[in-house]
C-alpha cells in the first residue's frame, strides 16, 4: 500500500481562480513534507517545503495537518504559468501528483 | 537551471547492451538518489547512496547496477534491460545523507529518458 495518497485531478481552474491539493500520508513518523512541480517532460523541482507551522510564499501556502496527517497546498491568484503537476513528497516517497490546467 | 546534470539525454538500448547512466554535482551533498519515473507516473525511489555508500536498494532487479565513485559521481549501470525498463531515470541529490528521507529537501536532474527495445 503507498503511503502517500494525492488526488489525481485534473483540476482545470480559470485565470485568478484559488486551487488547493491535499495529500494524505499514513507514516505518523513522518518528519519530512515537500511540494514539488514538474512540467511536462521536466524534472520534479521544488516548490516549497512543509513546515508544522504552515509556510507561505507569495501566491503558494503550504500547510501540515498533523493530527490527519495530510499537508496541502493552496495556489492564489492562478497563473497560466501555474499549468503543471504538483506532487507531494513525504519521507522521499512522491504522490501520484496532481494536474493542474489554468484556463486563460 | 538544475546544478545536477545527467547524462545522457536520451539512450536508445537493445535488450543485449550494457549501457551506463551518469550523474554529477558539484553542490557537496553527500546523498545522492536514482528514480524511475513511468509516463504517467510519480518517481519511484530505486537507490539511495549516503557518504558513497549504498544505503538504500528497494528490490531493484540486479539489471540495475549503481555505484558511486566519489561524492560528486553516481553511475546506474544497465545491462540485459526489458522493455518495460523504459521510463525516465532521475537522480538527485540533498545536503544532508539519506536527508530527502527524513527533513532535507533533494534537487533532480534532468533525467536520462530511456528506451528499452
Amino acid at each position: 500500500r503507498k503511503e502517500v495518497e494525492q488526488d489525481p485531478g485534473p483540476f482545470n481552474v480559470p485565470e485568478g481562480a484559488t486551487v488547493a491539493f491535499n495529500c494524505t500520508y499514513s507514516n505518523s513518523a513522518s518528519q519530512s513534507f515537500f511540494w514539488y512541480r514538474q512540467d511536462c517532460r521536466k524534472e520534479p523541482k521544488l516548490l516549497m517545503s512543509v513546515y508544522s507551522s504552515g509556510n507561505e510564499d507569495g501566491r503558494f501556502t503550504a500547510q501540515l495537518n498533523r493530527a490527519s496527517q495530510y499537508i496541502s497546498l493552496l495556489i492564489r491568484d492562478s497563473k497560466l504559468s501555474d499549468s503543471a503537476t504538483y506532487l507531494c513528497v513525504v519521507r522521499g516517497e512522491f504522490g501520484t501528483g496532481t494536474s493542474l490546467t489554468v484556463i486563460p | 537551471d538544475t546544478e545536477v546534470t545527467q547524462t545522457p539525454k536520451h539512450l536508445v538500448m537493445g535488450m543485449t547492451n550494457k549501457k551506463s547512466l551518469k550523474c554529477e554535482q558539484h553542490m557537496g551533498h553527500r546523498a545522492m538518489y536514482w528514480y524511475k519515473q513511468k509516463a504517467k507516473k510519480p518517481p519511484e525511489l530505486m537507490f539511495v547512496y549516503s557518504y558513497e555508500k549504498l544505503s538504500i536498494n528497494e528490490s531493484v532487479p540486479s539489471r540495475f547496477s549503481p555505484e558511486c565513485p566519489n561524492s560528486s559521481l553516481l553511475n546506474l549501470h544497465l545491462h540485459a534491460l526489458q522493455p518495460e525498463d523504459s521510463a525516465l531515470y532521475l537522480c538527485a541529490s540533498s545536503q544532508v545523507p539519506g536527508g530527502f528521507l527524513r527533513n532535507t529537501e533533494a534537487f533532480f536532474g534532468q533525467g536520462t529518458r530511456l528506451t528499452v527495445v
